[in-house]
This record gives structure tokens, C-alpha cells and sequence, in this order.
């Protein structure tokens, strides 16, 4: 029930296309969804983040969709540029516990 | 500078020879963790600490140890090493968990163990 579970492993696409990475959870404790970023030879940053109370949050070309009856979420990358080039994991935790990473997404765009 | 850090960056050891990784942060943050990233397997925790001398195991314990004796050092132990510790491991703080659990992680510290 702790586990957050993160799709695609991999995922190429070419400059300007729209990546989506997708995560579920079991936990209805969770209330707290973030995205970090990690590129080679660096820790990972955090991106983006969401409460469950919205169903979508926008950062410029970064938006999460937030679906809690399905108990999922997704990042979306617009317009994305070959700097995106990364490994992305999301995350849930619930207020006063730990953070619980999904299995990263390492995304590649191609110029 | 805000920043965690962790050293050695790269280190190769011998099975069985103690070794311990170093952990530091200048944000004064009262929660720190150790995790390792395995392919396909994300960023497991190690164990965390919630300030001094508060410690506790996270999701693969074991094989290691820490301690928290200073709120900004957290160093990770590796008391008889083992090739399926060969992993790559990060070091993270953050203010506190929960929804204030920004966390900021360390360069990381890829670790062979032959």
C-alpha cells in the first residue's frame, strides 16, 4: 500500500513532443505529490508538486493532472527541448511521513 | 549557498572493508536521509533522521548505519561491504516531513564494491 508506481522505465520523443509520464498509488493517506527532476551526475531537484485538493497545477512547460478517484497523476512536458533530456520520478507522501518515489522515468528528446 | 554534501563522489572498495560516506548540510533542516537508486528500482530509503540523535531504518536497512550526532552531519555506514551494495547513493535533508518535505539532495556517491 506503499508503493507508487511509475510508467513508463523509458520514453523518447522529438523536439516539441509532449512527454507523459504516468503514476499511480494506494494510499488515500497520501496528500502530497511531487515531481523531481535528476540529470547525469546530479541528485535529484524537485520540479513540480500538487495536494490532492486541485486537479491540475501548471509551472511553464511542466503541468501535473491529478485524478484521486482513479488515485493517479501525470506530468506533462510542453514543447519539450533536448535540456528536458532527464530522469524524472515522482513521489507521494502523507503529512508528517516520508517521501515514496515511484521507479523513474528517464526521458530522452530528441533534437 | 544552500546545499548538501556529500563525499567521496566515487569510491571503489574491497568486500568486508569498512567504509562510511559522509553527509552535510547548511540549511539548518532538521530531517535527513540516506537513499540508494538501483535501475528500475528508483530511490529506496535507507534510514532517516529527525534531528539529533533520532534515528530510524527506512525500506533497506540493511548492511548499514548511521548516526546523527550534529544537526547538519549524517553519515552513512558501511561496517562489512557486499557487491549488492554497488549502487549509487544520495543523501537528502529537508526542513521536515511531511507536506513541508521539499527535499534537497546531496551529488550523490557512486559506490563499487568488488
Amino acid at each position: 500500500q506503499q508503493q507508487v508506481k511509475q510508467s513508463p522505465q523509458s520514453l523518447i520523443v522529438q523536439k516539441g513532443g509532449i512527454p507523459i509520464i504516468n503514476c499511480a498509488y494506494e494510499n488515500t493517506a497520501f496528500d502530497y505529490f511531487p515531481w523531481y527532476q535528476q540529470f547525469p551526475g546530479k541528485g535529484p531537484a524537485l520540479l513540480i508538486a500538487i495536494r490532492p485538493d486541485v486537479s491540475e497545477k501548471k509551472e511553464g512547460r511542466f503541468t501535473i493532472s491529478f485524478n484521486k478517484s482513479a488515485k493517479q497523476f501525470s506530468l506533462h512536458i510542453m514543447d519539450s527541448q533536448p535540456g528536458d533530456s532527464a530522469t524524472y520520478f515522482c513521489a507521494a507522501s502523507r503529512e508528517l511521513g516520508k517521501l515514496i518515489f515511484g521507479q523513474g522515468t528517464t526521458l530522452q528528446v530528441k533534437p | 549557498e544552500a546545499q548538501v554534501t556529500q563525499n567521496p563522489r566515487y569510491l571503489i572498495t574491497v568486500t568486508g572493508k569498512k567504509l562510511t560516506v559522509t553527509c552535510s548540510q547548511n540549511m539548518n533542516h532538521e530531517y535527513m536521509s540516506w537513499y540508494r537508486q538501483d535501475p528500475g528500482l528508483g530511490l529506496r530509503q535507507i534510514y532517516y533522521s529527525m534531528n539529533v540523535e533520532v534515528t530510524d531504518k527506512g525500506d533497506v536497512p540493511e548492511g548499514y548505519k548511521v548516526s546523527r550526532k550534529e544537526k547538519r552531519n549524517f553519515p552513512l555506514i558501511l561496517e562489512s561491504p557486499s557487491p549488492n551494495q554497488t549502487s549509487l547513493y544520495f543523501c537528502a535533508s529537508s526542513l521536515a516531513t511531511g507536506v513541508l518535505n521539499t527535499a534537497f539532495f546531496g551529488q550523490g556517491t557512486r559506490l563499487t564494491v568488488v
